[in-house]
Order: structure tokens, then sequence, then C-alpha cells
């Protein structure tokens, strides 16, 4: 069975810092991984997603995530935060074994304070 | 190009009413998701329609809860005699063809609230 697991309830950074959220994963097939942001008071946004290919993957705002399948791991990731990129992170996946099914992880707030 | 509505943004309503919540997905897309993200949880997957195909309701979590999709389009869920456990935010989601590369482009959301 698929399933999403983000250790982090909750990620506090400083303004200018790198920021990292956590996700780890567990599919039956390849995983199709991908990551959304929810601002407050908006609907859930795409960040980036990985498909195959280059185990980095750029995304909007900056962000970009590492798939690591030794790990079974996707963290979001960005080089210097901002004050606007405070918000609820989604971590997802889906497999290639044909489902259509997407799950997702429980979600990590990201507060970056100035 | 319009994104994903949903209507109504809030809905408050007493404990044994039934609701029904609407989701207008991006014209074209022909895949359809509905989701319940309750506090604190990550999102629940309802339902899922996909053309002219049978819908998957393997997420709904009673019978309760039932979901049509009119013309291909429009879609409504509809939750009768809610309890207070619904109140969460439903999420309606949509995609080109449903395919498992596809991006889902989220609507804002209705959020439920059973008194």
């Amino acid at each position: 069975a698929q399933s999403v697991a983000q250790p982090e309830d909750q990620v506090n950074v400083a303004e200018g810092n790198p920021l990292t959220v956590k996700c780890t994963y567990s599919v039956s097939g390849n995983p199709y991984l991908f990551w959304y942001v929810q601002y407050p008071n908006r609907g859930l946004q795409f960040l980036l997603k990985y498909i195959t290919g280059d185990n980095l993957v750029k995304g909007s705002y900056g962000f970009e995530a590492e798939f690591n399948k030794s790990q079974t791991s996707f963290h979001l990731k960005k080089p210097s935060a901002l004050v606007s990129d405070s918000a609820l992170y989604f971590c997802a996946v889906r497999d290639d074994t044909g489902g259509f099914k997407t799950i997702f992880g429980a979600g990590t707030r990201l507060f970056v304070k100035a | 190009g319009a994104g994903v509505s949903q209507s109504p943004s809030n809905k408050v309503t007493e404990k044994g009413k039934d609701v029904e919540l609407r989701c207008d997905p991006i014209s074209g897309h022909t895949a359809l998701y509905w989701y319940r993200q309750s506090l604190g949880q990550g999102l629940e997957f309802l339902i899922y329609f996909q053309g002219n195909s049978a819908p998957d309701k393997s997420g709904l979590p009673s019978d309760r809860f039932s979901a049509e999709r009119t013309g291909g389009s429009v879609s409504t869920l509809t939750i009768q005699r809610t309890q207070q456990e619904d109140s969460a935010v439903y999420l309606c989601a949509s995609t080109i063809r449903g395919g498992a590369l596809d991006t889902q482009y989220f609507g804002p959301g209705t959020r439920l609230t059973v008194l």
C-alpha cells in the first residue's frame, strides 16, 4: 500500500537560512512524487514533481527537491528562506502500477522568521 | 482561464441536515477528485471521476457521502445526515486526463462546520 510520512509537524527557520522539509514514502512500484503548498486562505498549489531522470528537481519559487531511492525520501529544500515561504507543505505520492490515487502526507507547517 | 472553483466557500449546518458542495473544474479537464482536509490531517481521498468511466468511490467514509458529476464537468458532493466529525475543508481538484503524471489543480475548498 502507498503511504507518505512527513515526520515534522512544524519547521522553524530564520529568513535567509536554508530550509528542508522532510518526506519519506512507500509504494509498490516506481514512485511519482509531488510537493504542494497551501498558503493561508488559499488553495493548494503545485510546487514540483519527480517522475524520472535527475534526482534533483527544481520547481516554483526557488524550491527544489531531491529524490533518494535508497532512502525512499523526497525532501523539499530551498537555499535561502523568505518570510513569504511560510505556509503548509504537503508531500504526495503515486506509483506507476496504473493507479490514479494520490496519497498525501499530513503536511508540515513552515514558519520563516524575519 | 479560470481555475477550479468551489461553492460555497463556507457552510455551517446543524447536525442531521444534508449539505451539497459544488465543484467546477477547469474547462477541458476530464478528471476530477474530491478530498477532505481535517484539522491537523493531510488530504484524505474521497472519490475520483475520469471521463465517462465509473467513478472510484473507495475513499468515501460512509454511505452518507455520495458524489456525482454531470456532463463530465460540474461535480456535487452530497453529505446526508451530517455529523460533527464531517466538519472539515472539502477540496476539489481537476487534471487534464487523470494520468499518474498529471498535476492536480485545486480549488479553494469549502469549509464545512457541523454544529
